[in-house]
């Protein structure tokens, strides 16, 4: 099974900064990597596909790059409704993968 | 708007059975799969399988296998998921969830097993 190791596992931080979340896989996986953002007790809403490209409706303060192993997801300028809980999942290859998942909190 | 609604919460014993549905709607339902992902509370995600509902094929994570069946009935675009043999460590939230791209996601069924 393809492992993806996403870090940090937690980040508090503040509305305006710029916050980084890493997930690497195991092996190649060309850009089958999405984002995903989860608050508590929702389901998951993806927000990045194919590692870079932003959803429709999306706001573009968020980002993805990568491809290979390492990916990046950025949120340019945090604002309040940020505050969530972030996971990367792999499609390359079955079963699907899912990162550890990143708690974003407010500092 | 392509939507999954799944079935209501369940409380289950040890070693006994759970069978979840999820309906969608929005979409030709049989132009994609549909995977099944659980989160145990306050844990990751797990993938648990997926099938093709144009013709059943299925695939299971190796941990599941012989314990999960997932089927579906395309006059109605539902899918379910039949777990058997439940442990308390089958407790979590099951999803499923469309496609290869995993977009959208039902809203989640809370399976809890306890005796």
């Amino acid at each position: 099974d393809i492992q993806m190791t996403q870090s940090p596992s937690s980040l508090s931080a503040s509305v305006g900064d710029r916050v980084t979340i890493t997930c690497r896989a195991s092996q190649d996986i060309r850009n089958e990597l999405a984002w995903y953002q989860q608050k508590p007790g929702r389901a998951p809403n993806r927000l990045i596909y194919a590692a870079s490209s932003l959803l429709s409706g999306v706001p573009s303060r968020f980002s993805g790059s990568g491809s290979g192993t390492e990916f990046t997801l950025t949120i340019s300028s945090l604002q309040p409704e940020d505050f969530a809980t972030y996971f990367c999942l792999q499609h390359n290859t079955y079963p699907t993968t899912f990162g550890q998942g990143t708690r974003l909190d407010n500092k | 708007q392509v939507q999954l609604v799944q079935s209501g919460a369940e409380v289950k014993k040890p070693g006994a059975s759970v069978k979840v549905s999820c309906k969608a709607s929005g979409y030709q339902f049989i132009t994609y799969h549909i995977n099944w992902v659980r989160q145990a509370p306050g844990q990751g995600l797990e993938w648990v399988g997926w099938i093709n509902p144009n013709g059943g094929d299925t695939g299971y994570g190796q941990k599941f296998q012989g314990r999960v069946t997932m089927t579906t009935d395309v006059s109605i675009s539902t899918a379910y998921m039949e777990m058997t043999s439940l442990t308390s460590e089958d407790t979590a939230v099951y999803y499923c969830v469309r496609g290869r791209y995993y977009d959208p996601w039902g809203q989640g069924t809370l399976v809890t097993v306890s005796s």
